[in-house]
C-alpha cells in the first residue's frame, strides 16, 4: 500500500462549484498533517495543517479521521484561482514528509 | 525575507558533468531538504539534514551528495550528472523538526543531456 494516496483527478468544475478531495494514508503513527498548493511550474506551498478536530480558513475546509486514516479538503464557491494541484502530505512517525502524488484541479468559467 | 533561494533556476548539463545547486533560507529554520519532482511521481526526498552538522539520506539518494555549510545553506551536488537525474528539483526547509510543515525554494529544473 502506498504511503500516501491520492485521487489524481482532474477535477473539472465550475466556479462558484464546492469540490471535495479526499486522501488516505498507511502509517497509523504519523502526527501532521497538511495540505499544500502548487501552481504549474511552480513550488508546493502551504494552504493549511489539518488539525484532529477539523479546520476551516476562508473557504476551505480540513478533515482528519484517525481511525479510517482519512483526511478531506472542501472547498466551498471555487474560483478560477483555485485551479492547481493540491498535495496532501503526512510526517513519517515525526520524522519527514510523505507528498501525496497530487489531485488536480481546473475551475472553469 | 527572501524565504528560501535556489541558484540555478535553470541549468543544463552533459552526462558526466558535476555541479552543485545552492539553497539558502533566512528563516533560522533548523530542517532543511533537498527533492526532486518528476511527472508522476511526486516529490521524493533525496536528503535532509534535521540541524546544522548532520545530514541523512532520504527515498532517492543514489547519485547525490549534501553539504550542510552552516544554519542558513544546504548544497546538492551532483559529481557525474546522468540523464536520469533531468528532473526539477526543490530545496525546503522547516522550524523544529522535520514533521513541522516545510516552506519551499522557487527550484531548479535541470536537464541532463
Amino acid at each position: 500500500r502506498k504511503e500516501v494516496e491520492q485521487d489524481p483527478g482532474p477535477f473539472n468544475v465550475p466556479e462558484g462549484a464546492t469540490v471535495a478531495f479526499n486522501c488516505t494514508y498507511s502509517n497509523s503513527a504519523s502526527q501532521s498533517f497538511f495540505w499544500y498548493r502548487q501552481d504549474c511550474r511552480k513550488e508546493p506551498k502551504l494552504l493549511m495543517s489539518v488539525y484532529s478536530s477539523g479546520n476551516e480558513d476562508g473557504r476551505f475546509t480540513a478533515q482528519l479521521n484517525r481511525a479510517s486514516q482519512y483526511i478531506s479538503l472542501l472547498i466551498r464557491d471555487s474560483k478560477l484561482s483555485d485551479s492547481a494541484t493540491y498535495l496532501c502530505v503526512v510526517d513519517q512517525a515525526g520524522t519527514a514528509l510523505i507528498f501525496g502524488k497530487g489531485t488536480t484541479l481546473s475551475v472553469s468559467s | 525575507n527572501a524565504g528560501v533561494t535556489q541558484t540555478p533556476k535553470f541549468q543544463v548539463l552533459k552526462t558526466g558533468q558535476s555541479m552543485t545547486l545552492q539553497c539558502a533560507q533566512d528563516m533560522n529554520h533548523n530542517s532543511m531538504y533537498w527533492y526532486r519532482q518528476d511527472p508522476g511521481m511526486g516529490l521524493r526526498l533525496i536528503y535532509y539534514s534535521a540541524s546544522e552538522g548532520t545530514t541523512d539520506k532520504g527515498e532517492v539518494p543514489n547519485g547525490y551528495n549534501v553539504s550542510r555549510l552552516n544554519k542558513r545553506e544546504f548544497s546538492l551536488r551532483l559529481e557525474s550528472a546522468a540523464p536520469s537525474q533531468t528532473s526539477v528539483y526543490f530545496c525546503a526547509s522547516s522550524g523544529a523538526d522535520p514533521s513541522y510543515e516545510q516552506y519551499f525554494g522557487p527550484g531548479t529544473r535541470l536537464t541532463v543531456t
